[in-house]
């Protein structure tokens, strides 16, 4: 079984802080991901990565960063924690780049709350 | 850009069936996919079209009409713990990431 692993379930943080975010897949997967999910949204894509120390933007990049330094690893960094980015965040990993059709696996997530 | 346009509550009783509608505009297409979320769980892949026509897994099925722009999940004798939020989702323009719809909450009754 696939198995994608966030660094906590729950985080509180003040209005300012740099919040980093781990998550981790143990299947080898190329494709990573980083979504937030707000009430009535649904799930928006913030970051991917299709290889080591690449990425991409998502639709709502601003106020986030990512960082990918080895291949089973997808960190999302908010370099100045701000009120409106209180959400959950969902790591997910896809086995291929590029793959239509190919399952994403996600992660618990993590529900951030900034103060 | 893409969007994916879905109902965002569907109630029904156990037993029912239960159809999940979702338009989509796209720039390139790369088929269609669904996803279930249980309350403070992780969404979980149900099913893919990537051509036109009815896909089932059991209880589960898909439908896309590419011509249309549309699909649907169809869901039959519907259970209490069918009770969760259903996605489409379809890839970007480039077809490496999941861009989702806002989601349809189902709730089963007894």
């Amino acid at each position: 079984d696939v198995k994608v692993t966030q660094s906590s379930r729950y985080l509180v943080k003040r209005t300012g802080e740099k919040v980093f975010l781990e998550c981790v897949q143990d299947m080898d997967h190329e494709n990573m991901f980083w979504y937030r999910q707000d009430p009535g949204l649904g799930l928006r894509l913030i970051y991917f990565s299709y290889d080591v120390k690449m990425k991409e933007k998502g639709d709502i990049p601003e106020g986030y960063s990512v960082s990918r330094e080895k291949k089973e690893r997808f960190s999302l960094i908010l370099e100045s924690a701000s009120t409106n980015q209180t959400s959950m965040y969902l790591c997910a990993s896809s086995l291929t780049s590029g793959g239509a059709g190919d399952t994403q696996y996600f992660g618990p997530g993590t529900r951030l709350t900034v103060l | 850009g893409q969007s994916l346009e879905q109902p965002s509550e569907v109630t029904a009783v156990e037993g029912a069936i239960v159809q999940i509608n979702c338009t989509y505009q796209t720039s390139g297409f790369y088929g269609l996919s669904w996803y279930q979320q249980h309350d403070g769980g992780a969404p979980t892949f149900l099913s893919y079209n990537g051509l036109d026509g009815l896909e089932e897994t059991g209880r589960f099925s898909s439908f896309l009409s590419r011509s249309d722009s549309y699909g649907y999940l169809l869901l039959q004798e519907l259970q209490m713990k069918d009770s969760a939020s259903y996605f489409c989702a379809t890839y970007n323009q480039a077809g490496t990431a999941l861009i989702f719809g806002k989601g349809t909450t189902l709730s089963v009754s007894s």
